[in-house]
């Protein structure tokens, strides 16, 4: 069974610009959590989308926004793109509604210049 | 405000002897906690989790520990081998908000 995609790998953007990444869980699984990890700062969740819904987000301004699709595949935008914003960005799925292990894809890094 | 604090940033430890790595966490309504091992330029894999009903779950080499009286649990790694040298990320959840909490992570390093 395959892992969890994301693309693009690596990214390089400008101050100002918009960026979409995108990812796509494991078969079957119909939830997809997104996270910014930074150094020192570890995992901080941006959101968690379950069947195209949003079920909880993180504390991030509304730069961040995100979808899932009825294939369950999810994509991350953020907008107007600040320097602080360089990270790896990093999705996750799980296979249910209720809490389980969550698999990680290997993250998109982005750069803003 | 921190919720999953991992306090050591880094450990050393010589092959063969145990790992032990902590974490605490300040919500008493997390009931779901896991443990991820992350190496340079992939994502975190996951190790082994935990519910709040039990108190000591084990997978091979790989034990974690919950006590929620003291809000803590650890991970135990015996004996540790040099391919365990990685970033440990430790995660609570609270099954009402299907959202994950992640500590800043501790680097095990194991000397061979």
């Amino acid at each position: 069974k395959a892992g969890v995609t994301q693309t693009p790998r690596y990214l390089i953007k400008t101050r100002g610009q918009q960026v979409t990444l995108s990812c796509s869980p494991i078969s079957g699984h119909r939830s997809v959590s997104w996270y910014q990890q930074t150094p020192g700062q570890g995992l901080q969740f941006l959101f968690e989308y379950f069947s195209e819904t949003q079920r909880n987000k993180g504390n991030f301004p509304g730069r961040f926004s995100g979808r899932q699709f009825s294939n369950s595949r999810s994509e991350m935008n953020v907008s107007t793109l600040e320097l602080g914003d360089s990270a790896l960005y990093l999705c996750a799925s799980s296979a249910g509604a209720e809490l389980n292990e969550q698999f990680f894809g290997p993250g998109t890094r982005l750069t803003v210049l | 405000d921190q919720q999953v604090k991992q306090n050591s940033p880094s450990l050393s430890v010589q092959e063969g002897r145990i790992s032990i790595l902590n974490c605490d966490y300040t919500n008493s309504m997390f009931d779901y906690f896991l443990w991820y091992k992350k190496y340079p330029a992939e994502g975190p894999t996951f190790l082994i989790s935990i519910s709040s009903i039990k108190d000591k779950n084990e997978d091979g080499r790989f034990t974690v520990f919950l006590n929620k009286s003291a809000k803590h649990l650890s991970l135990h790694i015996v004996p540790s081998q040099p391919g365990d040298s990685a970033v440990y990320f430790c995660a609570a959840a609270d099954s009402g908000t299907y959202k994950y909490i992640f500590g800043t992570g501790t680097r095990l390093k194991v000397l061979a």
